[in-house]
């Protein structure tokens, strides 16, 4: 059973500091992971990605990939009211034929 | 480039109603993938095609869904009749046919609200 695990929250952190959103899944024959925000009543779009081992770094966005530990997360430095959001992660298997397992999403709430 | 294109981003029907939903994904993606969002279920994956191709319909919930793409442009979705739990957001997404993690990223159309009275 493929499975993506994501705390709901919601996660609240004060404006300027580090936010820093989990995800685990269950099946090591994963390839790529995939981090989306979606703002309410709007569609989820596209952050970053990862597939390799380690940090990822894009502006303020920080992806880190732990295969051994099945383990993926998105700091978000220097938070800002405008990342208040639901952060989706998907996780692609090798099997999985190009589709996604979606996480339930944690919200995501950044206090002035 | 457009993005994917849904229409209608609105519908209200009476249950019993039959409800077709549009995407148009991005030029040269060949796969799209069709959605449903609940806030008690999340995000569902209901049916995904590649080159226009059904490759996966498992999680069409039931035969009162049904889904077709005639060519690379655009894709229907059908509910027919209408029931009340059908009522969610229902997304439209696409990804283009590359090699590695780029053939899996997918962008979404903006969704359609659909509630069935």
């Amino acid at each position: 059973q493929k499975e993506v695990e994501q705390n709901s929250g919601p996660l609240s952190v004060p404006e300027g500091a580090i936010a820093s959103l989990n995800c685990t899944y269950s099946d090591r024959g994963s390839q790529s992971f995939f981090w989306y925000r979606q703002y309410s009543g709007k569609s989820p779009e596209l952050i970053m990605f990862i597939y390799s081992n380690g940090d990822k770094e894009d502006g303020r966005f920080t992806a880190q990939l732990n295969k051994a530990s099945q383990y993926v997360s998105l700091l978000i430095r220097d938070s800002q009211p405008s990342d208040s959001a639901t952060y989706l992660c998907a996780v692609s298997f090798m099997d999985s034929n190009y589709q996604l397992i979606w996480g339930a999403g944690t919200k995501l709430i950044i206090k002035p | 480039d457009a993005g994917v294109i849904q229409s209608p981003r609105h519908e209200v029907t009476e249950m019993g109603q039959e409800v077709t939903l549009r995407c148009k994904p991005i030029s040269g993606h060949n796969s799209l993938f069709w959605y449903r969002q609940t806030m008690m279920r999340g995000l569902e994956l209901l049916i995904y095609f590649n080159n226009n191709v059904p490759i996966d319909d498992s999680g069409m919930p039931e035969d009162r869904f049904s889904a077709k793409m005639p060519n690379a442009s655009f894709s229907t979705l059908k509910i027919q009749p209408s029931e009340p739990r059908d009522s969610a957001v229902y997304f439209c997404a696409s990804s283009q046919s590359l090699t590695g993690v780029e053939q899996e990223t997918q962008y979404f159309g903006p969704g359609t609200r659909l509630l069935v009275l």
